[in-house]
């Protein structure tokens, strides 16, 4: 069972340039969704997904796409990279279900490590 | 999510037991408390989650008064490896276990344990 599974784990691009960041899970969870962290400011949702065909924004969408078009895959697009974009993104996913007694949480990956020059 | 409020930073020595408290004053009725913990280079992974009294697994414990409006994550006889950040999250179970709404984290709780 890989869990959450991210590519690559590490990138450099160049201003301007477009990539998407991959975000697979195998644990049939309806709920993913994509965080950056940056040095001393915790984690920050930009997108998440409750479901196939259904995307929405978090706190910071601008310059991201995402698309859910399966259950499993969850990937998140830069249009036009740039210095702000440097970060550790991490896509997390759960079974979504509300139920207090989901003790699960959240699965996260392991990160992609992504600098813009 | 309500507001919490933890310490920026602790430091321990192997062996001991170490106490996170967080602060929620204003908790709602509904609201469950999850620790998160992040290894540096890794993402956050779910340690325990609470609704009142306490909760015990086999990473750690979970002290929950009366009132609610604390918690403490209790971590016994820590080593080397328990080095990392805490995140204490509070919300209803819709946002904490991913029904369909946005959890956010905070900065947590830098743990540093040394020989």
């Amino acid at each position: 069972n890989a869990g959450v599974t991210q590519t690559p784990k590490f990138q450099v691009l160049k201003t301007g340039q477009s990539m998407t960041l991959q975000c697979a899970q195998d644990m049939n969870h309806e709920y993913m969704s994509w965080y950056r962290q940056d040095p001393g400011m915790g984690l920050r949702l930009i997108h998440y997904s409750v479901g196939a065909g259904i995307t929405d924004q978090g706190e910071v969408p601008n310059g991201y796409n995402v698309s859910r078009s399966t259950t499993e895959d969850f990937p998140l697009r830069l249009l036009s990279a740039a210095p702000s974009q440097t970060s550790v993104y991490f896509c997390a996913s759960s079974s979504g279900q509300g139920h207090p007694l989901d003790l699960e949480g959240y699965t996260f990956g392991s990160g992609t490590r992504l600098t813009v020059v | 999510l309500a507001k919490t409020t933890q310490p920026i930073s602790m430091d321990s020595y192997e062996g001991q037991e170490v106490n996170i408290t967080c602060s929620h004053n204003n908790i709602a009725t509904n609201d469950y408390i999850t620790w998160y913990q992040q290894f540096p280079s890794q993402g956050p992974r779910f340690i325990i989650q609470g609704y009142k009294t306490k909760v015990t697994n086999e990473v750690a414990s979970l002290f929950i008064p009366a009132d609610r409006k604390s918690s403490t994550l209790s971590l016994p006889r820590v080593s080397l490896s328990d080095t990392a950040v805490y995140y204490c999250l509070v919300g209803p179970p819709g946002i904490l276990t991913g029904g369909g709404n946005k959890l956010t984290f905070g900065t947590g709780t830098q743990l540093k344990v040394e020989l």
